[in-house]
């Protein structure tokens, strides 16, 4: 069974600072990965996902994410923060040919401080 | 793009009520999801419908119906509201054989549900 893990509750950042919200997996076969983001009193939208190809994957609002296999790792960053990127932020992961019910980390709120 | 709709924002109900909640989608995606989201605890599924009249229970589907009719509606049912059950409602859709192949859920706005 696949698992995911999002390391911290909660990311604090100054803005204009480094964002780096972590997700590790576990899965028998690598995944497909995504980045969603919430913000307050909405649904999540889709920040970005990685299928294949290319490891470094750009997202939109600057946000991009690097699939190592090796750590089974898909870390979420963003050089520079901004006061709206302050949201909650969740890393899914599917399985290949498998079912098509993602597992959720329990996310990440991202504060950003003035 | 693709439009989840939820039929409610917020909803106020009381114990022991039957509760409807609504989603639409417009984009002919076979899979619907109902998730409950309630802080620290992330997204749970509630349940699943991979076509119309099929479903199947997710990690959380105690007190909890659901209903699919048409392919674009999926309905949760609360079946005797519970104070417990009190927590924002999210409903997603994807689509799914080839197609679906890395797809991604396409969220609702959510209905946040009160029972007093």
């Amino acid at each position: 069974a696949q698992s995911v893990t999002q390391l911290g509750s909660h990311v604090s950042v100054s803005e204009g600072a480094l964002v780096l919200l972590r997700c590790n997996y576990s899965s028998s076969v690598p995944p497909y990965l995504f980045w969603y983001v919430q913000y307050p009193n909405q649904g999540l939208q889709l920040l970005l996902k990685y299928t294949t190809g290319a490891t470094l994957v750009k997202g939109i609002n600057g946000f991009e994410a690097e699939f190592k296999k090796s750590e089974t790792s898909f870390h979420l960053t963003k050089p520079s923060a901004h006061m709206s990127d302050a949201a909650e932020y969740f890393c899914a992961v599917s399985e290949r040919g498998g079912s098509y019910i993602p597992t959720f980390g329990r996310g990440t709120s991202l504060i950003v401080h003035p | 793009d693709v439009k989840v709709t939820q039929s409610s924002r917020y909803l106020v109900k009381r114990t022991g009520e039957k509760v409807f909640l609504e989603c639409v989608q417009d984009m002919d995606h076979e899979n619907m999801f109902w998730y409950r989201q309630d802080p620290g605890l992330g997204l749970r599924l509630i349940y699943f419908s991979y076509d119309v009249k099929m479903k199947e229970k997710g990690d959380i589907p105690e007190g909890y119906s659901v209903s699919r009719e048409k392919k674009e509606r999926f309905s949760l049912i609360l079946e005797s509201a519970s104070t417990n059950q009190t927590s924002m409602y999210l409903c997603a859709s994807s689509f799914s054989g080839g197609r679906g192949i890395g797809q991604p859920q396409h969220f609702g706005d959510g209905t946040r549900l009160s029972i007093l």
